[in-house]
Formats: C-alpha cells, structure tokens, sequence
C-alpha cells in the first residue's frame, strides 16, 4: 500500500512570496490533515476535510493561508504571502473513515524556509 | 479542549539502558491517546495507541505505556533501547473525529 505522498520535500522563498504545497492521500482515506510542525514544537493541525468538504480550520491563518480538496482526493495548502514565521514543516497526513482508534498516516512533509 | 504536556524535552540515555518518556494530558472528557516518533526528515509513525480496555499498550520496537486515568498520564517505556531509537516522540490526544492535539515532543538520544 503506498503510503501519503507530499510534494516538494523541499521549497526556500522569500518573505512576501506565494508557495504551494501538494498532498496525496492514501487511496480510500476519506479524511486528510495539514499540519505545520515548527522547528521544536509538536505538529499543529491547521485543517481538515472530510472527503471534499472542511471539517475544521479554525486554527488555519486564513488572511493568507488557503487550502482545497476539490475532488476529495488530493490536496493543496498555499501561502500567500509568506512571512519569515511561516517556516516549519508542512505535514500532511490522511485517515479512513472506518479506521478504529482513529490513527492518522502522516507523508514525509515538506520543509518550508522563508528568508 | 484538550492538551498534552511533555514533560521533558530532551532525554539522554545510553544504549541498553531502560527509558521513560512521559506525557500528562489535560480532558474532561474521556479520550483517545497515542505515541508517534519522528525520524530525522521523516514523517511521524504510530508506535502505540490507546482506546479503551487494557490499561497497558503494547507497540512497535519493543515500547510500551500505561494508561493512568487517575493521574492523567500516559507514560512510554522501553526496557533496553537501541541507538536506533534515536529520534523524537510526541504523545498525542484525541476527544472526536475533529482534533488531535500533539505534545511538543521529547527528543530521545540513545548513546554507546
């Protein structure tokens, strides 16, 4: 089974700029998580779908952070524009529906520097 | 809402020592509890989870912990680590579908 895909692994960009971040789920998971995880801290949920609709992003910045899941499939997180604070690791991670006890696969996340 | 406080932030050990990370959550509710490590530039992975029933978790790599209700704990140990074990634990809890919120983390080091 392949696991949660993320793309880049990668990205540095200057303050004020715009970014975007992909997310592939495992096949099937209905449920899909963003997560920023800044450099000595715990992963922070930023928002989550249910299939193509949102189910929470309250803790999301929305006066410049966006993000879709147009076909309940695949995803997309955007800053813009980025701030120097914004730089983190940006994780992704998917979920069944049916999963007992609620475990979350998380992908390998892409580590954002803003200069 | 629910949080988790890791209550140390780095712990040196050396190999084949036995390790406690420790992990207090704060819930009115009843909850779900679980422990994931992180290897340097990877993602986080699920060593153990605790729903219901037995109050002793058993999970991946030979780590355990017990589910302390009464002191709103949920401690993770190994007997004899590894240098493999290398890495960073979070202690994470969860109330419903919607939220899972993440200790900051303990940075195990496992020296020869």
């Amino acid at each position: 089974e392949a696991g949660v895909a993320q793309s880049p692994r990668y990205k540095i960009i200057e303050k004020r700029q715009s970014v975007a971040f992909w997310c592939n789920p495992i096949s099937g998971h209905a449920t899909l998580y963003w997560y920023q995880q800044i450099l000595g801290q715990g992963p922070k949920l930023l928002i989550q779908f249910q299939n193509n609709g949102v189910v929470d992003d309250s803790q999301l910045p929305k006066d410049r952070f966006s993000a879709e899941r147009l076909k309940g499939v695949d995803s997309t997180l955007k800053i813009q524009p980025a701030k120097l604070e914004d730089s983190a690791v940006y994780l992704c991670a998917s979920r069944s529906t049916g999963e007992k006890g609620r475990k979350q696969y998380f992908g390998p996340g892409t580590r954002l520097t803003v200069t | 809402a629910q949080s988790v406080t890791q209550l140390d932030s780095q712990v040196p050990v050396f190999e084949e020592a036995p390790v406690e990370l420790r992990c207090n959550y704060s819930s009115s509710v009843s909850v779900y509890l679980f422990w994931y490590v992180q290897y340097p530039n990877q993602g986080l992975q699920l060593l153990l989870k605790y729903l219901s029933g037995s109050t002793l978790v058993k999970g991946i790599n030979g780590f355990e912990a017990e589910f302390n209700k009464s002191q709103t704990s949920f401690h993770l140990r190994k007997p004899s680590v590894h240098i493999s074990d290398t890495a960073e634990y979070f202690c994470a809890v969860s109330v419903n579908n919607n939220d899972m919120r993440f200790g900051a983390g303990t940075r195990l080091t496992v020296k020869p």
